[in-house]
């Protein structure tokens, strides 16, 4: 079965400053990869996938993400972050693109921006 | 704007009392998906709908039901609700196969 490990539940980053956040994956074969974002009290909004095809994907609000064979990571990134970026982020795994069999979700990062 | 919806955002029972949670969608997507979510953790798959067939996770306790009446429209039904049952509820939708999936808000139920 897969499973997915995020291994900063809470990371703080200044406004303006660079971000990562790491997500590992376990899967036999490749998968297909996701990064959601939920802000309090909402659901989760999809930033970016990966399916197959180019590892850099862009997403929206200006992240991106890596997927990385050989570490088996798909990790999360933003040059620059803004305040309204505070929210709990989820990096997810599929199988079959998570279509008919469902999502397996990290535990999350909590992302708090400083002043 | 084509979307998901679910109402109540908020549902409030009794210990033991049924309650049934609805969502719908306007994606007209063939699969629909009920994720439990409880404080500070992952989203959890309680079972999903491929257009009419049903498939449940193994460790859904037999206390949570689904039903799918038509494309747009799923329920979640608690028979006899817990404390531990006291969680956001999500619901997504997906086209199948290679496609990523869409959540709605969540409802939020509190168990007293």
């Amino acid at each position: 079965a897969q499973s997915v490990t995020q291994p900063d539940i809470h990371i703080t980053v200044s406004e303006g400053a660079s971000l990562e956040l790491r997500c590992n994956y376990s899967y036999g074969a490749t998968p297909y990869l996701f990064w959601y974002v939920q802000s309090p009290g909402q659901g989760l909004q999809l930033l970016l996938k990966y399916f197959s095809g180019d590892t850099l994907v862009q997403g929206i609000k200006g992240f991106e993400a890596e997927f990385k064979r050989s570490q088996s990571s798909f990790n999360l990134r933003k040059p620059s972050v803004h305040w309204s970026d505070a929210a709990e982020y989820f990096c997810a795994v599929g199988v079959s693109g998570g279509g008919a069999d469902g999502l397996t979700f990290g535990k999350g990062t909590h992302l708090i921006i400083q002043p | 704007d084509a979307m998901v919806i679910q109402n109540p955002r908020y549902q409030v029972t009794q210990f033991g009392k049924p309650v049934t949670l609805s969502c719908s969608q306007t994606l007209n997507h063939n699969v629909m998906y009920w994720y439990q979510q409880k404080s500070s953790q992952a989203p959890k798959l309680l079972f999903h709908y491929y257009d009419k067939d049903f498939n449940n996770e193994a460790d859904t306790p037999d206390n949570f039901q689904s039903r799918r009446p038509n494309t747009s429209f799923c329920f979640l039904d608690i028979r006899s609700p817990g404390l531990g049952d006291a969680a956001m509820y999500l619901c997504a939708t997906s086209r199948g196969g290679a496609y990523e999936q869409y959540f709605g808000p969540g409802t939020r139920l509190t168990v007293t």
